[in-house]
């Protein structure tokens, strides 16, 4: 079956440091992959996406992630976080051939203290 | 342009209640997905609508079901209310609900069940 792994429920991080945010899935066909990010009663806004190519996706607000095939994995990273990052961010997938169902992991609620 | 509309942002039901939720999309997408969000659970595919038809289904109890207008709005019911079904159901348009598109996220429907 196919599943997205969040590494971490939660991270905190100071103001201006790095933050890298994991992601693991398993599937046994070919994943489309996906950064969003979620603000308090919001809904979810794409923040970056893999779909084929280069394996360094650039995406909005200074984000950036890696797809590693090998270690199927796609985290996602900003060299230098805001206080306005703090938010929750999920990785998502949609497989080959299977239209637009999208499979979620469980978040990762960043958390950038001043 | 206008984003996704979901309306109403707030319900509260009693068990055993029904409910519909109604969701608008941005003009001239035709792809209309709903997820269902929990803090157990987290982000969970329902079902997905394409031109009228419902082209992909989650796993979720008959309970749970959708339609699509001709003019693409979507309504989610969900009959005979549980207090597990107590979520944040958000609504996702796509343009045409391709592998690689994006979808846009409404703010949600907090639906409460007593």
């Amino acid at each position: 079956a196919q599943s997205v792994t969040q590494l971490d429920s939660q991270v905190p991080v100071f103001e201006e440091a790095p933050v890298e945010l994991r992601c693991n899935y398993s599937s046994s066909v070919s994943v489309y992959l996906f950064w969003y990010v979620q603000y308090p009663n919001q809904g979810l806004q794409l923040l970056l996406k893999y779909l084929s190519g280069s394996t360094l996706v650039k995406g909005i607000n200074g984000f950036e992630a890696e797809f590693n095939k090998s270690q199927t994995s796609f985290h996602l990273r900003k060299p230098s976080v805001h206080i306005s990052d703090t938010a929750e961010y999920f990785c998502a997938v949609r497989l080959d051939g299977g239209g637009f169902k999208t499979i979620f992991g469980a978040g990762t609620r960043l958390f950038v203290k001043a | 342009k206008a984003g996704v509309t979901q309306t109403p942002r707030y319900l509260i039901k009693t068990r055993g209640q029904q409910v519909t939720l109604s969701c608008s999309p941005i003009s001239g997408h035709r792809s209309v997905s709903w997820y269902q969000q929990t803090p157990g659970q987290g982000l969970q595919f329902l079902f997905e609508y394409f031109s009228e038809t419902q082209r992909n289904k989650g796993n979720f109890p008959g309970r749970f079901s959708g339609r699509q207008f001709s003019n693409s709005r979507s309504e989610m019911n969900v009959s005979t209310l549980e207090l597990g079904d107590s979520a944040l159901y958000l609504c996702a348009s796509s343009l045409i609900g391709n592998r690689e598109g994006e979808a846009f996220f409404g703010q949600g429907t907090r639906l409460t069940v007593v």
